[in-house]
């Protein structure tokens, strides 16, 4: 099955800075990478995703970025405030088209340091 | 904004017993899941349903473990004869139609199992 790997697995940046956030995934057949933030006591957040016939997406101050031959995707959070400071999931949908089931990585926790 | 709402928050249990988690998905939406989250440790697939039949299910999701669309609005996770190792967070999600892939993900429900 389809396994995510996700680094770093803590992440501390000062206010105003970028945070970057990279997931590496197996099934070379996944098309459908969302990202959720988790804030404390709260379920998964979709904040931005990318499917897999397109490179990078960009909404605000969020961007990811799919690299499908090297099966790599990353989260970007340009001028970071301390609102975002939470847990990250990457997830990949695994398996192709009939399955819809999301595979997670292990998560980041954000700290951003006002 | 809709979403997708769970109960209890918090549910206390004695091993052995069966407990029934309560989802109400997004009105429109057809798809729904379960996932489970022990703490520490990222999110689980268990199942997904899809016009009052399981789609897919992980191997955690056992003879255990059971879904019902019991009416037109709830979703419920039954777990028979639990044991100390279902203790985990469960969140529900929901997606739209078949060919959507977001989930959106309620705020879950903690399980203890004592």
């Amino acid at each position: 099955g389809e396994n995510v790997e996700q680094h770093p697995s803590t992440l501390s940046v000062q206010e105003g800075d970028s945070a970057v956030i990279k997931c590496t995934y197996s099934d070379s057949a996944s098309n459908y990478f969302p990202w959720y933030k988790q804030e404390l006591g709260k379920g998964p957040q979709l904040i931005i995703d990318i499917r897999s016939n397109v490179g990078e997406k960009k909404d605000q101050r969020i961007a990811v970025t799919l690299n499908k031959t090297a099966k790599h995707f990353s989260l970007h959070i340009t001028e970071t405030q301390p609102e975002d400071s939470a847990v990250y999931f990457c997830a990949a949908r695994g398996r192709g088209a009939g399955s819809y089931q999301l595979t997670f990585g292990k998560g980041t926790k954000l700290s951003v340091i006002p | 904004e809709p979403e997708v709402t769970q109960t209890p928050s918090h549910q206390v249990t004695q091993m052995g017993q069966e407990v029934i988690l309560r989802c109400v998905p997004i009105s429109n939406h057809l798809y729904f899941y379960w996932y489970r989250q022990i703490l520490g440790q990222k999110v689980e697939f268990l199942v997904s349903f899809y016009n009052n039949e399981i789609s897919e299910k992980s191997e955690i999701f056992d003879d255990q473990f059971s879904v019902e669309r019991p009416d037109g609005s709830n979703f419920t996770l039954k777990i028979r004869s639990t044991k100390l190792e279902d203790s985990a967070m469960y969140f529900c999600a929901s997606s739209e139609v078949q060919l959507s892939y977001e989930q959106y993900f309620g705020p879950g429900t903690r399980l203890t199992v004592t």
